[in-house]
């Protein structure tokens, strides 16, 4: 079956530490996204990739790296200088950036920083 | 720049009730609007989806019409069950950019 599978799918941290989400897809998607999930907040952007060896920066960028080596894999790293890190984070993907369709997530990754 | 509003929640209903969530949005040229649902510990399926003003995305029960002159994505539903309760985003997309959500509105259903 196609589709993005995120892990770890909880995670604990102890502050001071960086640490490493995992997204994968099989959906063939050139476009990948990472989104911040708070109570009350909606989503937020992180950093989004359209196309193999580039990213772009989102609204709340800070704290946080990504790359994207491989079309189908989109890690995202929660470094020490995130400031409030603990957080449900959710990776999605989309066929292409002209598309205006829906994006796909995964199942998220909740991380809670001791 | 583009933006989503949406009614903000909690939103408390008894089963069989009518719903109503409203979304509201601002953007340049012509948005695709859409509406995902998520349960607790999940992430974020669509539900229903509209491209171009005047058409109406439905699923399960659930549609919305895309309103240009409203600039208005409203999702309803003509008889709520205990299982509807979830959070609901309303979003919009245009070309080359990511998806921006509304802050979502929780919806809870009590039999």
């Amino acid at each position: 079956d196609g589709g993005i599978t995120q892990s770890p799918k909880y995670l604990f941290r102890k502050e001071g530490q960086n640490v490493t989400l995992s997204c994968e897809q099989n959906l063939n998607h050139d476009a990948m996204y990472w989104y911040r999930q708070d109570p009350g907040q909606g989503l937020r952007l992180i950093y989004y990739s359209q196309i193999v060896n580039d990213f772009q920066k989102g609204d709340i960028a800070e704290g946080y790296s990504v790359s994207r080596e491989k079309k189908e894999s989109f890690p995202l790293t929660v470094t020490s200088a995130q400031k409030n890190p603990t957080a449900f984070y959710l990776c999605a993907s989309r066929f292409d950036r002209v598309y205006t369709g829906e994006l796909f997530f995964g199942e998220g990754s909740r991380l809670t920083v001791l | 720049g583009n933006s989503v509003t949406q009614m903000e929640g909690p939103v408390t209903l008894s089963e069989e009730a009518f719903l109503t969530i409203n979304c509201t949005y601002t953007a340049t040229g012509y948005p695709s609007l859409f509406w995902y649902v998520q349960y607790p510990g999940e992430g974020l399926q669509l539900l229903l989806k509209a491209t171009k003003a005047d058409d109406k995305g439905s699923n399960k029960g659930f549609e919305a019409t895309y309103r240009k002159e409203t600039t208005s994505f409203h999702l309803e539903k003509g008889s709520v069950q205990v299982s509807d309760s979830a959070v609901y985003f309303c979003a919009l997309a245009q070309a080359g950019t990511a998806l921006i959500f509304g802050k979502g509105t929780t919806l809870s259903v009590s039999s």
